[in-house]
Formats: structure tokens, sequence, C-alpha cells
């Protein structure tokens, strides 16, 4: 069965640092694209960063040079480090895995397991 | 950059009824990366479909998507209670690839 358990979230002040990690079973991380994606309280999803089998990185704007994303194929977990954090950083971020469909001549991605979530809350 | 603008933000319906979600990109999206997802609160988003109009494993076939181009629908023929519940469109772009939701669509129970 695959499961995603975040961990890692709480309150850090502005300008701080936190480190989320996604502890993944049922499939390998190393050999899959994952991604974080978080969620402002009230608000809708909102694409973070998203790593490849083959080491690739890639962030949205909003977090780009301040977020760094990683894996620990060791453990099978997937991390998002996190700093110079604003207050509008506060949300619950999920892991999602990115899975590839293939059928009839296509080719699909989708997020298609995702972590329970973990909050991370930024404010003095 | 693509934005996805879903409508109605709210529809309220009741259980039996048809449901039927927008979801307009701001350019051409391709069908290959356009997906639907389903939030209830408290709870991780659900993936529905993919590739605009196939459904992930355990969807109940009332659920079904279509669309190309610019513009894409979910589509519930037949509303159980189980699902009221907010609904995201999403689409990835590959050119640095990124990922985009829509803002979401509350169904709501009339």
């Amino acid at each position: 069965e695959v499961q995603l358990v975040e961990s890692g979230g709480g309150l850090v002040q502005p300008g701080g640092s936190l480190r989320l990690s996604c502890a993944a079973s049922g499939f390998t991380v190393s050999s899959n694209y994952m991604s974080w994606v978080r969620q402002a309280p009230g608000k809708g999803l909102e694409w973070v960063s998203v790593i490849y089998s083959g080491g690739s990185t890639y962030y949205a704007d909003s977090v780009k040079g301040r977020f760094t994303i990683s894996r620990d194929n060791s453990k099978n977990t997937l991390y998002l480090q996190m700093n110079s954090l604003r207050a509008e950083d506060t949300a619950v971020y999920y892991c999602a895995r990115l899975g590839h469909y293939y059928g009839s001549g296509s080719y699909s991605l989708a997020f298609d397991y995702w972590g329970q979530g973990t909050l991370v809350t930024v404010s003095s | 950059e693509i934005v996805l603008t879903q409508s109605p933000g709210t529809l309220s319906l009741s259980p039996g009824e048809r449901a039927t979600l927008s979801c307009r990109a701001s350019q051409s999206v391709s069908s290959s990366y356009l997906a639907w997802y389903q939030q209830k609160p408290g709870q991780a988003p659900r993936l529905l479909i993919y590739g605009a109009s196939s459904r992930a494993t355990g969807i109940p076939d009332r659920f079904s998507g279509s669309g190309s181009g610019t513009d894409f629908t979910l589509t519930i023929s037949r509303l159980e209670p189980e699902d009221f519940a907010v609904y995201y469109c999403q689409q990835y772009g590959s050119s640095p690839p990124s990922h985009t939701f829509g803002q979401g669509t509350k169904l709501e129970i009339k």
C-alpha cells in the first residue's frame, strides 16, 4: 500500500527556517517524480516544488531561492528545506507523488498519491 | 504562465442532480496534462481524472472529464451525498516544468 507521511511542521518566526520530511512506503521515492504542494488556510492549492527521478529540481517563483527540495534514497524520504520564511508561507504542506500514466498513445502526469499534510505557521 | 479559471465558484445542487464544473485556461493546454481533484474538509486532495478524461483508479463512473484546448469540464452524472466537496483542475507546463491549479469550485448541498 502506498503511503506518504509528512512531518516537521510547526510555528516559526518570520525569517526563520524549517525542514519538512515526507516518509514514503509502498514505492521508491528515487524512481518517481515527487512534489510539494501547499494550501494556505481557507485557500486553494499551490504547487511549490518538484524533484524528478533523475534529480532535477524545479520551484514556483514564490519560493525560488528560499526553498530546497531533496530526497534521501536510503530512507525513502522526501524533504523540503524552507529558509527566509514569510507570513505568506503559512500553509498546510502536502507531499505528493507525480504519477505517470500511459494509454492510447498518450502520456499523462498527475498527482496520484498525497500525504495528510503538515501545518507550517510563520508568525511572530 | 498559464492561469486556470474555474466556474462557478460555488455550485448548489441536490443529490441525484447532474453537476457540470468548468475549467478554462488562459492559453491552450495539452489534454494529456489536465487533471481534476476532489478535496473534502480536513483531507488531502484526491485524484479523480487525469489526461482530461481518464478516471483514476477506484473513481466511480459517475465522474467524467472532457474538453481540449482551453476549455475543460468535469461532470458528475448523479450526485451522491459524498460528492459534495471542493474540486480543482490542474495543468502541467513543461517549459520550465511547473504545475498550476485552478482556484476551485465548491459543490454544496442545496
